[in-house]
């Protein structure tokens, strides 16, 4: 089993619809938490940490729950500027770091 | 807004060649991470350094190298490049080790 898991996608969804994304990590000694976001054939940029209360972005939204080892990142009113796939990070305190494989998403006008 | 620069874009070699991927940022970040993506395999961590001359191992450090002589500059080398080295090579830095990190272009290496 992967120590961080996301559903591959492809997700796709017409303008304006609201979409949401899982992944579940199997370290419970994970600290921190981040969502990137790859854009085709380029590299991934940091869209938002993930803290335990919960936080919000303009139309993004993160949530932690920490006893069933999952964060979600949902999008409201999508745009077709979403399109991309969107990376979970998962952080153990001994400082290691790891990716998810990505989930894809493409909004459709 | 903190720039990491690679050195190329696309890059071809031959098998066997000594390869240098040369990496630099621009905002006197003291954690540096060399990553390799793969359909399928996702990002992998090759080596990372938290200070000039520092360097460890991350997860797939087998083949590979890596020299921090200046704070800003990290580079991975390719001792002997094999057709399972070709991939997407992804450098990023921090401020904060595993916290926000930055991204380079990538390069993207073919080893034939």
């Amino acid at each position: 089993r992967k120590e961080v898991e996301q559903d591959p996608g492809p997700f796709n969804v017409p303008e304006g619809a609201t979409v949401a994304f899982n992944c579940t990590y199997s370290n419970s000694a994970s600290q921190s938490f981040f969502w990137y976001r790859q854009d085709c054939r380029k590299e991934p940029k940091l869209l938002m940490s993930v803290y335990s209360s919960g936080n919000e972005d303009g139309r993004f939204t993160a949530q932690l729950n920490r006893a069933s080892q999952y964060i979600s990142l949902l999008i409201r009113d999508s745009k077709l500027s979403d399109s991309a796939t969107y990376l979970c990070v998962v952080n153990t305190n001994a400082g290691k770091s790891t990716f998810g494989d990505g989930t894809t998403l493409t909004v459709k006008p | 807004d903190v720039k990491v620069t690679q050195s190329s874009r696309y890059l071809v070699k031959r098998t066997g060649e000594k390869v240098f991927l040369e990496c630099v940022q621009d905002m006197d970040h003291e954690n540096m991470f060399w990553y390799r993506q793969d359909p399928g395999l996702g990002l992998r961590l090759i080596y990372f350094s938290y200070d000039v001359k520092m360097k460890e191992k991350g997860d797939i450090p087998e083949g590979y190298s890596v020299s921090r002589e200046k704070k800003e500059r990290f580079s991975l080398i390719l001792e002997s490049a094999s057709t399972n080295q070709t991939s997407m090579y992804l450098c990023a830095s921090s401020s904060i080790p595993y916290y926000g990190y930055t991204f380079g272009s990538g390069t993207r290496l073919t080893v034939v």
